[in-house]
């Protein structure tokens, strides 16, 4: 099984509705992350969550709301979908790796298979 | 604004030869870079990250790092067809997050 999987895939609905896109994962990583992905625009931070208690804003949250129910899940909402939120969003996780001998640490960031959202 | 270039392409390179993709960045407090391969409507998929001067190679790819001149790249040894993707520069931006670049797309040719 997968690791980090997001539900549904593929999604089309129409301007006004609400949507939520699901992410779960098996990896045990406190870290979750949402993005979008346009043509061109390479990916976007939405939110971000370090753990159930602590949920962030990215660069571009407006018109996002979020929601970690667990360590496992985290769920991206568009309480009132609209066309130009057409893109491909993915979830990811992140995992610390010390650096050695130089010192610190280093988040490594996993992605979902994403999923592909069209609003009409 | 901190930010992430590389160069969209197409860099096309013939099989078995080198490819060099290469990203600046801005903020010189990136500690840490780390280059994904993209397929198309496939996610993103973590090749390596570096985060000492120099270089740091895994099988047929080597990652370069050079923070005084704030540049990284990534070198694909005898460049395979299934090595044409879009490949995705990132630098940490601090409190673990990361600042993407546009991703370079690379064709191997048969």
């Amino acid at each position: 099984d997968a690791d980090v999987t997001q539900t549904p895939r593929n999604r089309i609905t129409k301007t006004g509705k609400r949507i939520m896109l699901e992410c779960s994962q098996t990896k045990g990583h406190d870290r979750m992350y949402w993005y979008r992905q346009d043509p061109g625009l390479g990916l976007q931070l939405i939110y971000y969550s370090f753990d159930v208690k602590d949920i962030n804003k990215g660069e571009i949250s407006d018109g996002y709301s979020v929601s970690r129910q667990a360590q496992a899940k985290f769920s991206l909402s568009l309480e009132s979908a609209i066309p130009n939120q057409t893109a491909l969003y993915f979830c990811a996780t992140s995992e610390r790796q010390t650096r050695g001998a130089s010192g610190g640490s280093t988040d490594t960031q996993y992605f979902g298979p994403g999923t592909r959202l069209t609003v009409l | 604004q901190k930010e992430v270039e590389q160069n969209s392409g197409p860099l096309s390179v013939p099989e078995g030869a080198i490819a060099s993709l290469n990203c600046t960045y801005s903020d010189r407090g990136s500690q840490s870079f780390f280059w994904y391969r993209q397929y198309s409507g496939k996610s993103p998929e973590l090749i390596m990250f570096i985060y000492s001067n120099g270089d740091k190679e895994d099988g047929r790819f080597t990652a370069q790092l050079n923070k005084a001149s704030q540049y990284v790249s990534l070198l694909i040894r005898d460049s395979q067809p299934s090595d044409s993707a879009t490949y995705l520069c990132a630098a940490d931006s601090g409190t673990y997050k990361y600042i993407f670049g546009t991703g370079t797309r690379l064709k191997v040719l048969a």
